[in-house]
């Protein structure tokens, strides 16, 4: 497709659920990052690949969050045992690698709600 | 450690005034880059503009303006004659240079709003 897409949009969890987030990013885009977007706050990075390499996981909050990409196309964000403090908005990123650092190109989000 | 604040939360002003939009940055980095991201509605960060830690020279597109001055570590985003499609929430954003700017570190945001 033409942009990074996300999917679920929305997502509603109960307590305790396991909950998986993908990201298609934009095709021939070797780099793609996930963040966290908490409500009324700025996005926080989460971790980045380069093609199904997963390079920086540092801002993985808690083992319960694991990312992958094994093709290095698709990637998945899975969020075991969802907490209420994990309700937030997660941005999926895509970029191409060395061109144009920083310029990411954004996803609409995954908004998640833990009940 | 990095960090980014935008001590402005919310911005209200009329179309067609100039509004100026405050960044300032904190990073043990010699050379680093600065960025300014626009999340319109829909909910996906638009990038606007990057500039390197040793290249101070202001820079103008449009309406849209950018003010880096290194020595208050600011890097302050100006719209001229703002437009009601300028609504929007603004980050602004820090990274290090040496790995390629793989990690972002945003502001809080400051959510402009242009009324007609």
């Amino acid at each position: 497709g033409a942009g990074v897409s996300q999917s679920p949009r929305y997502k509603v969890a109960k307590r305790g659920q396991d909950v998986a987030l993908r990201c298609d990013p934009i095709s021939g885009h070797v780099s793609l990052f996930w963040y966290q977007q908490a409500l009324g706050q700025g996005p926080e990075f989460l971790t980045y690949f380069q093609n199904e390499a997963q390079l920086d996981k540092s801002g993985l909050p808690s083992d319960r969050f694991f990312a992958e990409r094994p093709e290095g196309s698709v990637s998945t964000l899975k969020i075991q045992r969802t907490q209420q403090e994990d309700s937030a908005v997660y941005l999926c990123a895509s970029s191409l690698v060395g061109h144009r650092p920083g310029e990411l190109f954004f996803g609409e989000g995954s908004r998640l709600t833990v009940l | 450690a990095q960090k980014v604040t935008q001590a402005q939360t919310e911005i209200s002003v009329v179309e067609k005034e100039d509004v100026t939009l405050d960044c300032v940055y904190e990073t043990r980095d010699t050379t680093y880059y600065l960025f300014w991201y626009k999340q319109p509605p829909s909910g996906e960060l638009v990038f606007l503009i990057r500039r390197n830690s040793f290249d101070e020279q202001n820079e103008i597109s449009g309406r849209y303006s950018w003010n880096f001055q290194k020595s208050t570590s600011s890097f302050n985003f100006t719209i001229t004659a703002s437009q009601v499609v300028d609504s929007a929430v603004y980050f602004c954003a820090l990274s290090g240079i040496i790995q390629g700017a793989q990690k972002l570190v945003f502001g809080q945001g400051t959510r402009l709003t242009i009324n007609p």
